[in-house]
């Protein structure tokens, strides 16, 4: 069955302090790798997108790899205001997205 | 519009009643998807919609549960005889395939 898991379930860092969250996945024929982050009270807010093994891709404090089971998204330097929800979802051949159930990120100051 | 917009974003019925949200998508994205959240929870899949495909309702959890699509525009949920397990936030999102999907802010429904 095709499944997207996400460890840690949830993961306090002091600001400053760098980690990484994983994204599995066993989906056959990947269409793509997508990283959201999510507020509460709100709708994900879409960060990366990553099609192939090797790929990586930056933005701010924030940078997502993948290789050919996995994902990794990386802080670095992580403020208060990354404090989140960050879901990461497969897309295969002509289907949906699979959402995995999310790493929730609390960043003390 | 800017982004993907839902209405209304804030829904209480009582058990029983027929409830619809709407969905009104980034201008020119061809798919749409519709997925639940329930509180502390996950996203849901319910329904996606590919252009002028048959829809993929695979997710959709009950035959009180359907969804319309009008070309490449707005869709609607609707929810019939509502359960008070149907409460919960129904998002929205478009996408142009094969890039990443934008989602609204969601419907919180709240069924008494």
């Amino acid at each position: 069955e095709d499944q997207v898991t996400q460890s840690p379930e949830a993961l306090r860092l002091q600001e400053g302090e760098s980690s990484s969250l994983n994204c599995s996945y066993t989906v056959s024929g990947l269409r793509g790798l997508f990283w959201y982050r999510q507020d509460p009270g709100k709708g994900p807010e879409f960060l990366f997108t990553l099609y192939s093994a090797g790929e990586e891709k930056e933005k701010e404090r924030l940078k997502a790899t993948l290789t050919k089971k996995e994902s990794f998204l990386h802080i670095t330097a992580p403020k208060p205001e990354d404090s989140a929800t960050y879901l990461c979802a497969v897309r295969y051949y002509g289907q949906n997205f699979v959402f995995g159930p999310g790493t929730r990120l609390s960043v003390l100051p | 519009g800017a982004g993907v917009s839902q209405s209304p974003s804030n829904k209480v019925t009582e058990k029983g009643k027929d409830v619809e949200l709407r969905c009104d998508p980034i201008s020119g994205h061809t798919a749409l998807y519709w997925y639940r959240q329930r509180l502390g929870q996950g996203l849901e899949f319910l329904i996606y919609f590919q252009g002028n495909s048959a829809p993929d309702k695979s997710g959709l959890p009950s035959d009180r549960f359907s969804a319309e699509r009008t070309g490449e525009s707005v869709s609607t949920l609707t929810i019939q005889r509502t359960q008070q397990e149907d409460s919960a936030v129904y998002l929205c999102a478009s996408s142009l395939d094969p890039s990443g999907a934008f989602f609204g802010q969601g419907t919180r429904l709240t069924v008494v």
